[in-house]
């Protein structure tokens, strides 16, 4: 049972929008908190995807995004491609457990 | 560039012990925390721990604590962890991770190592 609740899977159409939430609790997002997004290929480690909310590192491509709204995050991928199949992690910081958190992640699927 | 390389898949009984390392290459090893992660297969992350690799300083999640140790070698630029008392629950991948922000513990992970599989057996 993640400390952070995410969809188990979302997909889209190539080129359409997609978003994925992260549901977290007062403790940590709601918080104040900063929520940040991995990548995960298969057979592959996670990558940083966005940090601070809304940061994408460089080489990112700008069709990430991400956004943070009281104890709620979301990540949105635009311009939905086939390589962007993969597993998407959110992770904050928690009060209560004295360390980081993760969600249990989003399985997105380019139909 | 930026880069954690770590050890080599392992398999281990139930009870024994396992050590995993973790070397760092293309910044000063000193100035950034390195987290542990775990992996279950079909699992999400789940965060084990953080060395300071200047000094050992260290926390652990609360599950682990007493079963894990980290330790750093600033001659090496290399950081260990070691997971006791093993049980076919902890068959996961590890991998180590450098924090986002400088000589600070909190942060975000980036980037991470490799992976190291972790299979516990009888």
């Amino acid at each position: 049972q993640s400390v952070l609740t995410q969809p188990p899977s979302v997909s889209g159409a190539p080129g359409q929008r997609v978003t994925i939430s992260c549901t977290g609790s007062s403790s940590n997002i709601g918080a104040a908190y900063d929520v940040h997004w991995y990548q995960q290929l298969p057979e592959t480690a996670p990558k940083l995807l966005i940090y601070g909310n809304n940061n994408r590192p460089s080489g990112v491509p700008d069709r990430f995004s991400g956004s943070k709204s009281g104890t709620s995050a979301s990540l949105a991928i635009t311009g939905l491609q086939a390589d962007d199949e993969a597993d998407y992690y959110c992770q904050s910081y928690d009060s209560s457990l004295s360390g980081p958190v993760f969600g249990g992640g989003t399985k997105v699927t380019v139909l | 560039q930026v880069q954690l390389v770590q050890s080599g898949a392992e398999m281990k009984k139930p009870g024994a012990s396992v050590k995993v390392s973790c070397k760092a290459s293309g910044y000063t090893f000193r100035n950034y925390y390195i987290h542990w992660v775990r992996q279950a297969p079909g699992q999400g992350p789940e965060w084990m721990g953080i060395i300071n690799p200047i000094g050992d300083s260290t926390k652990f999640a609360q599950q682990f604590q007493g079963r894990v140790t980290m330790t750093s070698d600033t001659s090496t630029n290399t950081v260990y962890m070691e997971l006791s008392s093993l049980r076919s629950e902890d068959t996961a991948v590890y991998y180590c991770a450098r924090n986002g922000i400088a000589e600070a513990p909190r942060g975000w992970f980036d980037p991470w190592g490799q992976g190291t599989l972790v299979t516990v057996s009888s």
